[in-house]
């Protein structure tokens, strides 16, 4: 069975600093690791996807994750962070095929301060 | 992006009615949709994946005769939370497969509340 961990339930960070959201999984075969924001009373935005090839993945709004095997993790970056990136973020995971049911991890509240 | 829709946004009904909410991806073909519940604070929980022309898959402990799901057609799913009951009260949101860029893109969701 496959699983998402996301170790903090929420992040605090200063406008302008770097942030990082944590995420690790466990999941058979090769795992298709995805990232997803949601808004107060909205559904989940994509944010971004790795699946095969370069380890650091580039997605929306300046976002960016690194998918790492040894560590089993795909954490999500962002150099620079905004006060409107404050939402919840998910990390999810599915075995092989995005087609599969995606296991998402608890979310992780991004509290952004001016 | 690929865009998926939900209708209603918000619905508040009495105890014992029925209920149906729509989701549908907007600028691709879905053969497979899938349904979440999210409870306040919480992650989502998958209900059910629906798969054009065939019948639902049901996760455990989602009772099939409660929450009907059909999909009808490659661009509409529907589920219908039937005779609902206040704790049915949630946050339903449905999700669309974009095979092409092998992504599941989400709605927007439906705020269910059941007096």
């Amino acid at each position: 069975a496959q699983s998402v961990a996301q170790p903090e339930d929420q992040v605090n960070v200063a406008e302008g600093n770097p942030l990082t959201v944590k995420c690790t999984y466990s999941v058979s075969g090769n795992p298709y690791l995805f990232w997803y924001v949601q808004y107060p009373n909205r559904g989940l935005q994509f944010l971004l996807k790795y699946i095969t090839g370069d380890n650091l993945v580039k997605g929306s709004y300046g976002f960016e994750a690194e998918f790492n095997k040894s560590q089993t993790s795909f954490h999500l970056k962002k150099p620079s962070a905004l006060v409107s990136d404050s939402a919840l973020y998910f990390c999810a995971v599915s075995p092989n095929n995005a087609g599969n049911m995606l296991t998402f991890g608890g979310g992780t509240r991004l509290m952004v301060k001016p | 992006g690929a865009v998926v829709s939900q209708h209603p946004s918000r619905v508040i009904c009495k105890s014992g009615t029925s209920v149906k909410i729509e989701c549908r991806s907007l600028d691709f073909q879905a053969t497979t949709m899938f349904w979440y519940r999210q409870f306040p604070k919480k992650s989502l929980m998958l209900m059910a994946t629906s798969n054009e022309g065939s019948k639902a898959t049901y996760e455990q402990g989602v009772e099939k005769d409660k929450f009907l799901i059909n999909h009808a057609s490659l661009t509409l799913s529907t589920l219908t939370v039937t005779s609902a009951h206040p704790e049915d009260s949630s946050f339903y949101i449905c999700s669309a497969r974009d095979t092409v860029a092998d992504t599941q893109y989400f709605g927007p969701g439906t705020r269910l509340t059941v007096l």
